[in-house]
């Protein structure tokens, strides 16, 4: 594939309900991000990796939201026991430096919870 | 304060007129600058890295002044096409995250 490409594009959850958002990067890109994006507002970090390291997550608004990236590859945003001020669309970006250079993002998720 | 500042707008331009976007910074030692593009319900896009020096692509002209932590877009000739949200994106001290503003709508008519 040729961009960042995120599954899936729509999730409805209950709330009270965990909900798993997957993220693949452009090949061999080093750096992955998440961020949140609520309408009408602009993008708002969540966490970066570095390859497989997590080198920031100051951006996770609680510990309800963890994010991995097992082989430095592909990664996964989770989101336990949603509640209604999670939806959002939840982008994902990377870029093949380590910093400073062009942040190619995905599609995004838009989850909404009920 | 928020770390990174915009001017909501909505600016509303006729076809071919030249508009203006500011952006204010908090984080003196952000060493990146960029202006993304997003448009209704797709994902940001990159328009124009910002250099020290002004640079410019097209009809777009990005300006940074570093000692008043302040970043421009000029938008020259304006097209039905450039209607959409623009972000000022910076990056954190440490590197690890591009901060975006919430960015200023443009609206072009004909």
């Amino acid at each position: 594939g040729a961009g960042v490409s995120q599954s899936p594009r729509y999730k409805v959850a209950k709330r009270g309900q965990d909900v798993a958002l997957r993220c693949d990067p452009i090949s061999g890109h080093v750096s992955l991000f998440w961020y949140q994006q609520a309408l009408g507002q602009g993008p708002e970090f969540l966490t970066y990796f570095q390859n497989e390291a997590q080198l920031d997550k100051s951006g996770l608004p609680s510990d309800r939201f963890f994010a991995e990236r097992p082989e430095g590859s592909v990664s996964t945003l989770k989101i336990q026991r949603t509640q209604q001020e999670d939806s959002a669309v939840y982008l994902c970006a990377s870029s093949q430096g380590q910093r400073n250079t062009e942040a190619f993002f995905g599609q995004g998720t838009r989850l909404t919870v009920v | 304060r928020k770390e990174v500042e915009q001017d909501p707008g909505p600016f509303n331009v006729p076809e071919g007129a030249t508009v203006a976007f500011n952006c204010t910074y908090s984080n003196s030692a952000s060493q990146s600058f960029f202006w993304y593009r997003q448009d209704c319900r797709k994902e940001p896009k990159l328009l124009m890295s910002v250099y020290s020096s002004g640079n410019e692509d097209g009809r777009f002209t990005a300006q940074l002044n570093r000692a008043s932590q302040y970043i421009s877009l000029l938008i020259r000739d304006s097209k039905l096409s450039d209607s959409a949200t623009y972000l000022c994106v910076v990056n954190n001290q440490a590197g690890t995250a591009l901060i975006f503003g919430k960015g200023t709508t443009l609206s072009v008519s004909s």
